[in-house]
């Protein structure tokens, strides 16, 4: 148990429905990223934020959105569903950002129909 | 661009013998290494990280990595293979920012009895 906690663990959806996947990061972890796990793509890196601001950003779509709260849990907003956003999203934290050890969530699985 | 790639998507083994998992990375400077480990149905753990203070490194379960800088890779091995080894194993690099990871696309090890 890595101490990172996301929500849903499953969530099926509609074509052009919104969603939003929550994570809690570890105990005083001040980052948090968002990952993308597909088939084609494999995993890859969506967004970061550190403290509440963004800190990096990856090959995240404009129709995906994230942010970070004062109590440093993390959503990842995403909208108007496309069959190809079916996906496993990860989410990690750090102690703080650059070149520190990520400890992933166990995921939520978005399937779209 | 920090990338890696994983020589083999598949490896099989009988229990008790070697694990080699091979790793090659191409890098502008001097990188950050891990390598993941994730079980069916299950979050990313970490086995290992090297970030430059010692070319073999020991990871979690009896797994250990040597980065080679001549030969630019970066290989897990076990000597001995458990049916608990059987898994997806990523290699990834930190990205040039040094906040994002980038991820090879996994080698799956098939352990048999």
């Amino acid at each position: 148990d890595s101490g990172v906690t996301q929500t849903p663990k499953h969530l099926i959806t509609a074509t052009g429905q919104r969603v939003t996947l929550r994570c809690s990061p570890r105990s005083g972890d001040l980052s948090v990223y968002w990952y993308q796990q597909s088939l084609d793509q494999g995993l890859q890196f969506l967004i970061q934020y550190y403290n509440g601001e963004e800190r990096a950003k990856g090959n995240i779509l404009e129709r995906f959105s994230a942010q970070q709260f004062p109590d440093l849990h993390s959503e990842l907003n995403l909208s108007s569903l496309e069959l190809g956003d079916s996906a496993l999203y990860f989410c990690a934290s750090s102690l703080s950002g650059k070149l520190d050890t990520q400890y992933f969530g166990p995921g939520t699985r978005l399937t779209v129909l | 661009a920090q990338s890696v790639t994983q020589l083999d998507s598949h490896v099989s083994v009988s229990e008790g013998t070697p694990v080699l998992l091979r790793c090659n990375y191409s890098s502008s400077y001097s990188p950050s290494l891990f390598w993941y480990v994730q079980h069916p149905n299950k979050g990313l753990q970490l086995l290992l990280k090297y970030t430059s203070a010692a070319t073999l490194v020991k990871g979690i379960n009896g797994f250990e990595a040597e980065f080679k800088k001549s030969e630019t890779s970066f290989h897990l091995t076990k000597p001995s293979a458990h049916m608990s080894d059987a898994a997806e194993y990523f290699c990834v690099v930190n990205g040039r920012s040094g906040y994002a990871l980038n991820f090879g696309k996994g080698t799956s090890l098939l352990v048999t009895p």
